[in-house]
């Protein structure tokens, strides 16, 4: 079945550095992958949309790489500041099911430390 | 512009009684999903539609669940009856067409079953 793998612990940085969150699957082959950020007590907010033809991303101080052949994502926020720490999580779409199907990840929680 | 609108924000009921959760997509948009979100499971897509149809509701648990869209400003997500087990956090989310797959989520309903 299909799975989306994201780190189950939280993430803790300091301020400045760059945070990278990594996002697995198997027994998928998307056509695009997004990044969510959510806050806790809202519902998750759109940050970046990578296509399967698309190696890399980048908006503003974020960057997200989408490899098909290692079925991996890895999501960057550089600077980083405290006002970044959120749950942050991956989804998939246009696969089976549908152009617009999108499944998420778990999440990964990322903490960063003034 | 108003967001995707979700009533109630917060419900309280017993098990066995009939629960409706309501979503006000954004006007222009016509694709609609439904996802529950709870610690164990992350957030699961249950019924998405487009231009008011489902198109994929092999993610709605068992026959207590079902969901609809009159039009395309409602769409409604009924559990009858309820269990313990259905308490989560549902999400409604909506994207507009054109291939801009992003989707906008409401504020959620927090449903608990006692």
């Amino acid at each position: 079945s299909q799975k989306i793998e994201q780190n189950s612990e939280a993430l803790n940085i300091q301020e400045g550095k760059t945070a990278t969150l990594t996002c697995n699957y198997t027994n998928y082959s998307p056509a695009y992958l997004q990044w969510y950020r959510q806050d806790p007590g809202r519902g998750p907010v759109f940050l970046l949309l990578i296509r399967e033809n698309e190696k890399e991303k980048r908006k503003e101080r974020l960057k997200v790489t989408f490899d098909t052949t290692l079925k991996q994502s890895l999501f960057h926020i550089t600077a980083s500041q405290p006002a970044d720490s959120a749950t942050y999580l991956c989804a998939l779409g246009g696969g089976t099911g549908g152009y617009n199907k999108l499944i998420f990840g778990a999440g990964t929680r990322l903490a960063v430390h003034p | 512009d108003a967001g995707v609108i979700q009533s109630p924000r917060h419900e309280v009921t017993e098990m066995g009684q009939e629960v409706t959760l309501r979503c006000k997509p954004i006007s222009g948009h016509n694709s609609l999903f439904w996802y529950r979100q709870t610690m164990m499971r992350g957030l699961e897509l249950l019924i998405y539609f487009n231009n008011n149809v489902p198109i994929d509701d092999s993610g709605m648990p068992e026959d207590r669940f079902s969901a609809k869209m009159p039009n395309a400003s409602f769409s409604t997500l009924k559990i009858q009856p309820s269990e313990p087990r259905d308490s989560a956090v549902y999400f409604c989310a909506s994207s507009p067409p054109g291939g801009n797959e992003k989707l906008f989520f409401g504020s959620g309903t927090q449903l608990s079953v006692l």
